[in-house]
């Protein structure tokens, strides 16, 4: 089983640049999110998504984007990277009903110099 | 907005010992559950104990096991019998319909 797939596993990118962030689950999840973990942070929720064609904001938004035009697809994109964007980001997924566990990628880590 | 907070930025044990890392949370919702993730140097995210707000009955796994009070809206993890394993950062993350909001993390250290 791949479980939850993230690429690549680091970049850097330049101020300006744009690119996007991978993720991939093949256990037929509902449930999607992008997080962000910074020192001192913990995890913050980017965007997140409930099924195919549904996606809302978290706690922290600006800067990214994102689509969910199929169930194991959720990719996160970076229209203009800037320094404070600097991170390790995590895709997960889980089941759609709640008390369902969160299965996790293994991170990207971004560097935006 | 539910939020999540973790006021032990760090703590440290020795092994064999027990150690109890807190967790407090804020939410007008009667319905969600409560987690505790371990994110060990790899980083890979583990899910150590979850906690259904409904249920009383404290959950326990193995050496973990939390002390959940809904009306304090607290929720702390007690490691048993630390074992060097145990030495990663520790998320607490509360989960309602939607969104899994996790907290600031506590670095844990078990010593020999």
């Amino acid at each position: 089983n791949a479980g939850v797939t993230q690429t690549p596993k680091f970049q850097v990118l330049k101020t300006g640049q744009s690119m996007t962030l991978q993720c991939a689950q093949d256990m037929n999840h509902e449930y999607m999110s992008w997080y962000r973990q910074d020192p001192g942070m913990g995890l913050r929720l980017i965007h997140y998504s409930v099924g195919a064609g549904i996606t809302d904001q978290g706690e922290v938004p600006n800067g990214y984007n994102v689509s969910r035009s199929t169930t194991e697809d959720f990719p996160l994109r970076l229209l203009s990277a800037a320094p404070s964007q600097t991170s390790v980001y995590f895709c997960a997924s889980r089941p759609g009903h709640v008390n369902t566990e969160a299965f996790f990628g293994q991170g990207t880590r971004l560097t935006v110099v | 907005a539910q939020t999540v907070t973790q006021s032990q930025p760090e703590m440290s044990v020795q092994e064999a010992e027990t150690v109890t890392l807190s967790c407090t949370y804020d939410t007008s919702e009667s319905n969600y559950y409560l987690f505790w993730y371990k994110q060990p140097p790899s980083r890979q995210m583990i899910l150590v104990i979850r906690q259904e707000a409904y249920k009383q009955q404290n959950a326990t796994e193995n050496r973990f096991s939390v002390n959940f009070q809904k009306a304090a809206k607290s929720f702390s993890l007690k490691i048993s019998d630390s074992q060097l394993g145990d030495t990663a950062m520790y998320f607490c993350a509360f989960m309602n319909t939607d969104k899994l909001i996790f907290g600031t993390g506590t670095r844990l250290q078990v010593f020999p």
